[in-house]
């Protein structure tokens, strides 16, 4: 299985831009990737996803490397609604998604 | 609204006991899928199914059973073969070809505890 690899934390102040980084050196041509994130005690609620291009939605921006070996979560605006883990997530096999340990993102007031 | 039931929230359990945390969701998804989440880690896959009256095992299947009678319903029976079954229980469902749509639709979950 495609891996990712993402910091396990990081900090933000509110209301400043926020960039989560995730590696996937060993993604293939046909793998998408995903973001999700997961507030505690609740069950993951899906953020972004996209193949080559950059993408943008009203939670956040999605940059993709040229050579798509990493990407970056872009969240505009940090609130403190927005601490949660973050999870990078290339396409699975079959209908399986696989869901490593994520970045806890912790927003500071 | 459209979404994804799970229940119960919250269940206790004696060592030895069988125990089956439910799971609807009314999105008309036809796949679904059990994972199983402990403290400060990741979740793994234990069954899914991509149509009724058929599932596949996941990573950590062992101990663990499923149903799929109806579409919107994919029931999971923790039995007394799982030996560390204290854990947060989480159900989601996709249309099939997740991969390109992206989008995993989760419940709240269940939180069992072993006594």
């Amino acid at each position: 299985d495609a891996k990712t690899t993402q910091p396990n934390s990081m900090e933000s102040n509110e209301e400043e831009p926020v960039h989560l980084p995730c590696n996937h050196s060993t993604i293939s041509g046909t793998d998408y990737i995903h973001w999700y994130r997961q507030l505690p005690s609740q069950g993951p609620e899906y953020v972004i996803h996209g193949l080559t291009s950059n993408v943008n939605n009203r939670m956040a921006s999605l940059a993709i490397a040229e050579d798509r070996k990493s990407s970056t979560l872009i969240l505009h605006r940090a609130t403190l609604r927005d601490a949660a883990v973050y999870y990078c997530i290339l396409s699975p096999t079959g209908n399986q998604f696989y869901f490593g340990t994520g970045t806890s993102l912790t927003v500071i007031p | 609204d459209g979404g994804i039931t799970q229940s119960p929230k919250y269940l206790f359990r004696k060592e030895g006991q069988n125990v089956t945390l439910s799971c609807e969701q009314n999105l008309n998804h036809d796949a679904m899928y059990w994972y199983r989440q402990d403290p400060g880690q990741g979740l793994r896959l234990i069954y899914y199914s991509q149509i009724v009256n058929d599932f596949q095992k996941g990573d950590i299947a062992e101990g663990y059973s499923v149903s799929r009678e109806k579409k919107e319903s994919f029931p999971l029976t923790v039995t007394s073969a799982q030996k560390n079954p204290t854990a947060f229980y989480l159900c989601a469902s996709s249309r099939i070809g997740v991969a390109n749509t992206g989008e995993l639709f989760f419940g709240e979950g269940s939180r069992l505890t072993v006594l």
